[in-house]
């Protein structure tokens, strides 16, 4: 079955520090990609997208993910964060034969602490 | 450009009550879609469309109806609410179902 999975729930880090957050999926065919924020009481803003192409996407905020086929992952970094920072993360994916139909994962919490 | 807007923001319902969750967009999208969002489960696709006329079912459709006779608007229906569609409810849309998709602000519907 296809799945898509985000091993953290809860993440907490020290303003400046950097950040990785893990994405793993299950998909026959490389899919569609993406990171999303949510912070608290707000809808999901896009971060960065992975169509094809160049394995390291540049998004806005200063993030950026890999893409690597061989593990399946699609992991999202930043060098130093900020408390502004703060919020839930999700990971998403669409099958290419499931054209729409972004699945998620359970999403991470980022907690920024002084 | 508003974007994606959604209303009510809120909104507290009895068990049996009926309601539409609104959702327009004024970016020309033809793809639109609702989700739910309940703790640790991350969002799950309800219903989405392919632009005016037709709509297909997601993940979880049961009890829930859509329709989508303009390109801006997708209404979500809950014909008779039930303490289980307690959840947020947001609705997203974007150029077509090969593009990201962009979301509107929410609504958190309980269901008592």
């Amino acid at each position: 079955a296809q799945s898509v999975t985000q091993p953290d729930i809860h993440i907490t880090v020290s303003e400046g520090a950097s950040l990785e957050l893990r994405c793993n999926y299950s998909y026959g065919a490389t899919p569609y990609l993406f990171w999303y924020v949510q912070s608290p009481g707000q809808g999901l803003q896009l971060l960065l997208k992975y169509f094809s192409g160049d394995t390291l996407v540049q998004g806005i905020k200063g993030f950026e993910a890999e893409f690597k086929r061989s593990q399946s992952s699609f992991n999202l970094r930043k060098p130093s964060v900020h408390w502004s920072d703060a919020a839930e993360y999700f990971c998403a994916v669409v099958g290419t034969d499931s054209w729409g139909k972004l699945q998620f994962g359970a999403g991470t919490q980022v907690v920024v602490t002084p | 450009n508003a974007g994606v807007t959604q209303t009510p923001k809120f909104q507290v319902l009895k068990t049996g009550q009926s309601m539409t969750l609104q959702c327009a967009q004024d970016m020309n999208h033809e793809y639109m879609s609702w989700y739910r969002q309940d703790p640790g489960m991350g969002l799950r696709l309800i219903h989405y469309s392919v632009g005016a006329g037709i709509t297909d079912q997601g993940e979880v459709p049961n009890g829930y109806n859509v329709s989508r006779s303009t390109t801006e608007d997708f209404p979500l229906r809950l014909l008779s609410a039930a303490p289980s569609q307690t959840s947020v409810y947001f609705c997203a849309s974007s150029y077509g179902e090969r593009y990201e998709q962009y979301f509107g602000p929410g609504t958190r519907l309980t269901v008592t």
